[in-house]
Formats: structure tokens, sequence, C-alpha cells
């Protein structure tokens, strides 16, 4: 299986701060990595999709980059409604994994 | 727009069979992959299994000795079946809306159910 690995696991942050989130694979993922955002009692919802690609409906100050084993989730100007739980998956092959989730909260 | 809703119960007895049913709203279930995945405070999000509206299936091969994911017998639901649950089984339970094509993201997803394994 590929493993996935995020960092920071937390991290404090103001509003208005750039947030950068970094999660890594075990093994070269090609493109292949979309991102995710959890509420607290709520299902996670997707962000981007293939490294990239935003959303419908996403603001666009989340964005994301990366290739092969790294890539980074940026949020610029973080809103109130940022501070979550953000969560890598790879879908470059089976079984599909998720990464162990990044807490965002209020400095 | 597409709604998923779990439902099942939310208690089972260690060494039976956890079951559970997606319900599929606002759009048919033809084409796309269908989910199950689980959350744990422990394990994080685990991704159980998909099926094809075709009826193939895929599985974690982590979970794929205990379970199985089917279409409902209603058109627009599928299913999952755990057998033989332990207290690890103990988890919210996901379903979703797996995407087409290279980027097998999960969009929607229902609001998730709390299934408890204890006697």
């Amino acid at each position: 299986d590929i493993q996935m690995t995020q960092s920071p696991s937390s991290l404090s942050a103001s509003v208005g701060d750039r947030v950068t989130i970094t999660c890594r694979a075990s093994q070269s993922i090609s493109s292949h990595l979309n991102w995710y955002q959890q509420k607290p009692g709520k299902a996670p919802k997707v962000l981007i999709h293939g490294t990239s690609n935003l959303q419908s409906g996403v603001p666009s100050r989340f964005s994301g980059s990366g290739s092969g084993t790294d890539f980074t989730l940026t949020i610029t100007d973080l809103q109130p409604e940022d501070f979550a739980t953000y969560y890598c998956q790879q879908s470059y092959s089976i079984p599909l994994v998720f990464g162990p989730g990044t807490k965002v909260d209020i400095k | 727009q597409v709604q998923l809703q779990e439902s099942g119960p939310g208690l089972v007895k260690p060494s039976e069979t956890l079951s559970l049913t997606c319900t599929v709203s606002g759009g048919s279930i033809n084409s796309y992959y269908w989910s199950w995945i689980r959350q744990t405070p422990g394990k994080g999000l685990e991704w159980i299994g998909h099926i094809y509206y075709s009826g193939s299936t895929t599985y974690n091969p982590s979970l794929k000795s205990r379970v199985i994911i089917s279409l409902g017998t209603s058109k627009n639901q599928f299913s999952l079946k755990l057998t033989s649950v332990t207290a690890a089984d103990t988890a919210v339970y996901y379903c979703a809306r797996g995407s087409l094509g290279a980027h097998n993201w999960f969009d929607p997803w229902g609001q998730g159910t709390l299934v408890t394994v204890s006697s």
C-alpha cells in the first residue's frame, strides 16, 4: 500500500495568514492527489483534485501543487471558515489512502 | 444536486454483521463509482471499497475478506456488509460518490453514521 504522511499535524494561524500544508507519498503517485476539508461533525469536502484542479465552488484562495511524492495545499488570506482539518488522498492505486490530517486552528 | 444518506443500525454486537445502506437522491446511480469510507479517531479515514454502477467491486485488501458492497434492490441504493465485527470496527461510516476519470476523488459524501460495536 502507498502510505501518506502530512505535516504539520496541526498549526495555529490567524485570519489573513498564508498557510501551507505538505503531503508526502511513500512512492510516486504522479499527480493523483486530492485534498479535502473537514469540519467537526461533518463529512469531508473535496477542495482540489488531480493535485491542482480546484473543485467547482471552492474559493480561489485554495491552491495545490506538486508531483511525484511531494504535494502542497496552500491557503492564502485565511478566512474564519477555513479553520478545519485538511486531508490529502492518493488516487494512484488501490487501496485509496488518506493522509492523517492537518488541523488548522485559530492562533 | 446529488445527495447521499446512510442508514442502518447504530449498534452491532461483536462477531455479528454490520449492514448499512446508502440512498442516492437527486441523480442516478448510473455511471460513477460508489464508495464506503469509515473514520475513527485512531486510524483516520479508511477507504473500504467501491462498486461501479455495473456491479463490479473493488475492496481494500485489509478488509476484503469481511466486506461485501452491493447495489441495492432499489434502483438508487447501494449497501455495505462487514462481517465478524469487533470493537475496532467502531467508526463513522460514510458513503460517497467516486469520480470517473484519472483522479478518483470523492464528492459528494453522505453525512455519516456512527456504528458502535459493543455487546
